[in-house]
């Protein structure tokens, strides 16, 4: 069955310091979707990044970059110059065919950016 | 940015009562979805549907009901209330293919006292 992990309950550092979260899938599938969600405190559920599991490229979008690794089932975030606005929860979430193409989700990483 | 909207954003109500949690989609996503999330914790699907009359139950299983009679509209009702249901109900769409990115709403906060 499949299954997210993100072992990282909550993590402080001091604003201006790089943040990495970690995200572990685990899937019977070869063909699946893994994505990141951000969840401020006002509660809406917004989508950063989907990576399907052929495209093994890491990317970079301003602050933010992604590391997939098939080898080790990981699907890392890393938020480089943490600001405050970076405070939320993160979710990383994966979709396969033997999930029925919905989202599993992960239990999140509780992110705080101390100023 | 997603079109997908929830009302009540913000909801108390007494047990027993019956609510109707609305969402509307302005994409045409033929997908949508109502996830329940508890404060701090993960989501979990308690519905879904693949097109008008198409309803389905997720994997956490729920007292509420849902129908999908257009294909913009989502809603998922309560008929008797109770202090258990207070939750996060998240309301999100997508289009049909594999893998499509799944977009939320902003969230209906209910209350049950």
């Amino acid at each position: 069955a499949q299954k997210v992990t993100q072992a990282q309950t909550e993590i402080s550092v001091v604003e201006k310091e790089d943040v990495t979260l970690d995200c572990v899938y685990e899937t019977r599938d070869t063909t699946y979707y893994l994505f990141w969600y951000k969840q401020p405190p006002s509660g809406e559920l917004v989508f950063l990044i989907r990576r399907n599991s052929f495209d093994e490229q890491n990317e970079i979008s301003g602050r933010y970059s992604w590391n997939f690794q098939k080898s080790t089932s990981s699907f890392n975030f890393t938020i480089t110059a943490s600001q405050v606005v970076d405070s939320a929860v993160y979710f990383c979430a994966l979709s396969d065919y033997f999930g029925n193409e919905k989202l599993t989700f992960g239990t999140g990483t509780r992110l705080t950016i101390i100023p | 940015e997603a079109d997908i909207y929830q009302t009540p954003r913000y909801l108390v109500i007494g047990t027993g009562k019956k609510i109707t949690l609305e969402c509307s989609q302005t994409m045409g996503h033929d997908k949508m979805y109502w996830y329940q999330q508890d404060p701090g914790m993960e989501l979990h699907l308690i519905h879904y549907s693949y097109g008008v009359n198409s309803t389905e139950k997720g994997d956490l299983s729920s007292e509420s009901t849902v129908s999908r009679i257009r294909t913009e509209h989502f809603p998922l009702t309560l008929e008797s209330a109770r202090p258990s249901h207070t939750s996060q109900y998240l309301c999100a769409s997508s289009e049909l293919g594999q893998g499509d990115t799944i977009y939320f709403g902003e969230g209906s906060w209910l209350t049950v006292v």
